[in-house]
């Protein structure tokens, strides 16, 4: 079945360094989307992904879809401590929506 | 790591049926696990928190009577859609916290088709 890849795991940043999530899947997708999940908290849908090569952004969050739709990344520019959560990927395909494993950031002021 | 179960992984019953989705942690306890519905080419959408020993939790908008969850242990939680209907058909996914409830492992989901 699909598989989808989130890497890294955990991201310590300094307040204010970029910070950047990866997604890979085993097979070619529908759609990506990502999610945010603040501490405590469950996934907020944050933006889906479906054309060849997208790039959305969202102020400081940037999202991009491969040629390929097979991987995607989330680039945050100049971290602030209100991003500190885990973000999640999720693969839309023939199986149905696959979530990465999220990957945590933490900001050191 | 921690495995998050659902059951069935697809299935199609007629209308006015009722059809029980059920969502387990293989190798942790959940103390609350949360249920989500995911229309075509839509995003996902919280529809409860599952709480272990107590009442679930709804979103604004989602009918209780309607979809029944029972957090039975603190390894299962199970939505049942009642008297079902083609609306209801949709994709139900399920997650659970854990590693002090900022990680969370979700389940596969069940596609319910509803004729």
């Amino acid at each position: 079945g699909q598989q989808v890849m989130q890497i890294p795991q955990y991201q310590h940043v300094q307040e204010g360094e970029d910070f950047t999530t990866y997604c890979n899947s085993s097979t070619t997708l529908s759609n990506i989307q990502w999610y945010k999940q603040r501490p405590g908290g469950h996934p907020v849908f944050l933006i889906q992904l479906v054309k060849s090569g997208e790039v959305k952004k969202q102020k400081r969050l940037t999202f991009q879809f491969g040629e390929a739709k097979k991987n995607s990344s989330l680039h945050i520019t100049a971290t602030q401590t209100t991003d500190v959560g885990t973000y999640f990927c999720a693969g839309g395909g023939a199986d149905g929506l696959t979530f990465g494993k999220g990957t945590h950031l933490i900001i050191q002021p | 790591g921690a495995v998050v179960s659902q059951h069935p992984s697809r299935v199609i019953c007629k209308s006015g049926t009722s059809v029980k989705i059920e969502c387990r942690s293989l190798d942790f306890q959940a103390t609350t696990m949360f249920w989500y519905r995911q229309f075509p080419k839509q995003s996902l959408m919280l529809m409860a928190t599952s709480n272990e020993g107590s009442k679930a939790t709804y979103e604004q908008g989602v009918e209780k009577d309607k979809f029944l969850i029972n957090h039975a242990s603190l390894t299962l939680s199970t939505l049942t859609v009642t008297s079902a209907h083609p609306e209801d058909s949709s994709f139900y996914i399920c997650s659970a916290p854990t590693g002090g409830a900022d990680t969370q492992y979700f389940g596969p989901g069940t596609r319910l088709t509803v004729l």
